[in-house]
């Protein structure tokens, strides 16, 4: 079946520092993929988006390339913020029938001042 | 325009008793989908309704039921609650089950 896989946290960062939380999926088809921002005690926020191969997302200075060949879709900021201090999911958008989303398990986020 | 909304945010019940969630679909959109987050995961699928009708069912138990009425919102409704029925609910609206907009939750905790 369909599957997110992420990275496993915590990541804990210097402010400005470089971001990258990897994402890799299976999947039939050619689904949509996400990312999500969730934070503390709060629902889910769409961060970004990418729906055919070779898209790229961005949105507030992150960005993810959909990359079919490595059923890849990695997370990267060039500097990240004490704000920025979240949980991040990764999901997929099934490609028939419901297009129900599977997400990964979520990788958390910490940023030092 | 408002998104999609979920009422209450917070619940508290009792193992045994019985809960029923509700979701307000954003403006034009037709389909329901609800999602469970317990503590530490990823959301996982329960199951999605369209046209009043269940269309499909994660790897969820009988207890978890829904309904949908005609004027799109939702309800989800868990039967004799577990200690790990507690979680954040998540409701998702879309048109006809394209790209999914998500409710804020509503945190179940069973004592």
């Amino acid at each position: 079946g369909n599957s997110v896989t992420q990275m496993e946290g915590p990541v804990t960062l210097s402010e400005e520092a470089f971001l990258t939380i990897n994402c890799t999926y299976t999947a039939t088809g050619y689904p949509s993929l996400f990312w999500y921002v969730q934070y503390p005690g709060e629902g889910l926020q769409l961060l970004l988006k990418a729906t055919k191969a070779d898209d790229k997302g961005s949105n507030k200075g992150f960005e993810a390339t959909y990359r079919k060949e490595t059923t890849s879709f990695h997370l990267e900021k060039g500097s990240v913020q004490v704000s920025d201090s979240a949980v991040y999911f990764c999901a997929l958008s099934e490609t028939s029938g419901t297009y129900k989303y599977i997400f990964g398990t979520g990788t958390r986020l910490k940023v030092l001042a | 325009d408002a998104g999609v909304t979920q009422s209450p945010t917070h619940l508290i019940k009792t193992r045994g008793q019985q809960v029923t969630l509700r979701c307000s679909p954003k403006s034009g959109h037709d389909t329901v989908s609800w999602y469970q987050q317990a503590l530490g995961q990823g959301p996982q699928f329960i199951f999605q309704y369209y046209e009043e009708e269940e269309r499909q069912r994660g790897n969820f138990p009988d207890r978890f039921s829904g309904h949908q009425f005609p004027n799109y919102s939702s309800e989800l409704n868990v039967n004799a609650l577990l200690l790990g029925d507690s979680a954040l609910y998540l409701c998702a609206s879309s048109p006809q089950g394209y790209e999914q907009y998500f409710g804020p939750g509503t945190r179940l905790t069973v004592t």
